[in-house]
């Protein structure tokens, strides 16, 4: 399977815990995204990388969210001291973003991380 | 503040008739409008994307308007199947250097066999 994936699917912790989830993008795409959705709402938008630079951040990304992207490759999402506000859909999403008239190529989401926050 | 509006009632209908959702939206001005389907537990997949100097875009059975005075986007699925049940995501895009996406909240379709 050539898509984007995720890790865990699921994940259930306790409050005050630190949780890390993983994203594997298309290989050959250079822009990688991150989105929480929770029940009955659409994705927002939380961060995005173009390779390993990441380039902007939502205020939704308390100082507890930390993500990282080391090589532009693969990508991971970080939540310290989790409270139950966190618990959502983190899904991930991947581009290929190239030179030309509008550089804009639709985005490719992965299956999601549902985490639970008890 | 900006604002994007999906029907949030599920959206009924027979097999074989045509499904028209609606998505509209204020103080945005997108350069493009995209729309997505999503089913119970996984990521959105992308259907049909739309540019601000385009009116209507087809793919077989899928049809959108844009229709940026009124700013507004139409999405039809026409001779609908059960398969087609999902539930459908307008997303919005300005033509900045995150080329982020700004989702409405999705409407619900269900159609009858």
């Amino acid at each position: 399977d050539t898509g984007v994936s995720q890790n865990p699917r699921h994940k259930i912790t306790k409050r005050g815990q630190n949780v890390t989830f993983r994203c594997d993008p298309i290989s050959e795409h250079n822009r990688l995204y991150w989105y929480r959705q929770t029940l009955g709402q659409g994705p927002e938008f939380l961060t995005y990388f173009q390779n390993e630079a990441q380039l902007e951040k939502s205020r939704l990304l308390s100082d507890r969210f930390s993500a990282e992207r080391p090589k532009g490759s693969f990508s991971t999402l970080e939540i310290q001291r989790t409270e139950q506000g966190d618990s959502a859909m983190y899904l991930c999403a991947s581009s290929l973003a190239s030179r030309g008239t509008s550089g804009y190529n639709e985005q490719f989401f992965g299956p999601g991380t549902r985490l639970t926050v008890l | 503040s900006q604002k994007i509006e999906q029907n949030s009632e599920a959206l009924n209908i027979q097999e074989g008739k045509t499904a028209t959702l609606t998505c509209n939206y204020t103080n945005y001005s997108p350069a493009y409008l995209q729309w997505y389907r999503q089913d119970p537990g996984r990521g959105p997949v992308f259907l049909l994307l739309i540019r601000e100097n385009e009116k209507e875009k087809r793919k077989e059975r899928l049809k959108v308007t844009f229709d940026t005075t009124l700013k507004q986007s139409l999405f039809h699925i026409t001779a609908s199947q059960p398969a087609d049940s999902a539930t459908y995501l307008c997303a919005l895009m300005k033509l900045d250097s995150s080329y982020k996406l700004i989702f409405g909240s999705g409407t619900r379709l269900l159609v009858r066999p």
